[in-house]
């Protein structure tokens, strides 16, 4: 079956600058995952979908970075303004989330993002 | 969610087992314990998980001590290829979502030497 899909896979902008990031889960899952990986650390949640309602975004910097997944399918992650610190890679996931033994995460390659 | 402990690097002989531990003292009963490893450059990748029982696939054998609170990951003949970031984390299922939550740590940097 097919992966995550991610698109871009590099991104650079400027500071204050605005990027989007997109996302194609595996065809059937309804959980949705954006994640921040900064060099060295492991991914960190931002928001968390089920279908097409948010369970979880409390990690997610509202002031700057929004993310919607319309139709329960594919999800974009917006940063508006971009700031130096927002560098890092964007991994996307999607679960079938029929409960926790089939809440395996499956990881898209990432979108990495530089700032300058 | 509890929080998991790991050592920041392990090395490896090829063709050796390779043995990586993950501290959990905090976790609930209703917590599963996965794995998942990162190879540069890659988004993670599912390995295994268990709940209480020990398991076994084509990848790796995860042990589960029976307070649940420590779990090793063990890849029987462990090659270059191997060489990865290995990230243990254990994952609430909340039960009117059906979603679960996890957090993950930093890691085990696992170097297969030659």
């Amino acid at each position: 079956e097919a992966g995550v899909a991610q698109s871009p896979r590099y991104k650079i902008i400027e500071k204050r600058q605005s990027v989007a990031f997109w996302c194609n889960p595996i065809s059937g899952h309804a959980t949705l995952y954006w994640y921040q990986q900064i060099l060295g650390q492991g991914p960190k949640l931002l928001i968390q979908f089920q279908n097409n309602g948010v369970v979880d975004d409390s990690q997610l910097p509202k002031d700057r970075f929004s993310a919607e997944r319309l139709k329960g399918v594919d999800s974009t992650l917006k940063i508006q303004p971009a700031k130096l610190e927002d560098s890092a890679v964007y991994l996307c996931a999607s679960s079938l989330a029929g409960g926790p033994t089939t809440d395996t995460q499956y990881f898209g390659p990432g979108t990495r993002l530089t700032v300058l | 969610d509890a929080k998991t402990t790991q050592p920041p690097s392990m090395d490896c002989a090829e063709g050796r087992a390779a043995n990586l531990p993950c501290n959990h003292s905090t976790i609930s009963g209703n917590e599963y314990v996965y794995w998942y490893r990162q190879i540069h450059s890659q988004g993670p990748q599912y390995i295994i998980h268990g709940l209480k029982n020990n398991e076994t696939n084509e990848m790796a054998s995860l042990i589960i001590t029976e307070d649940r609170k420590s779990s090793t990951l063990i890849l029987p003949h462990a090659t270059l290829r191997d060489t990865a970031v290995y990230y243990c984390i254990v994952r609430v299922a909340h039960l009117l979502t059906n979603a679960g939550k996890s957090t993950f740590g930093d890691g085990t940097t696992l170097t297969v030497k030659p």
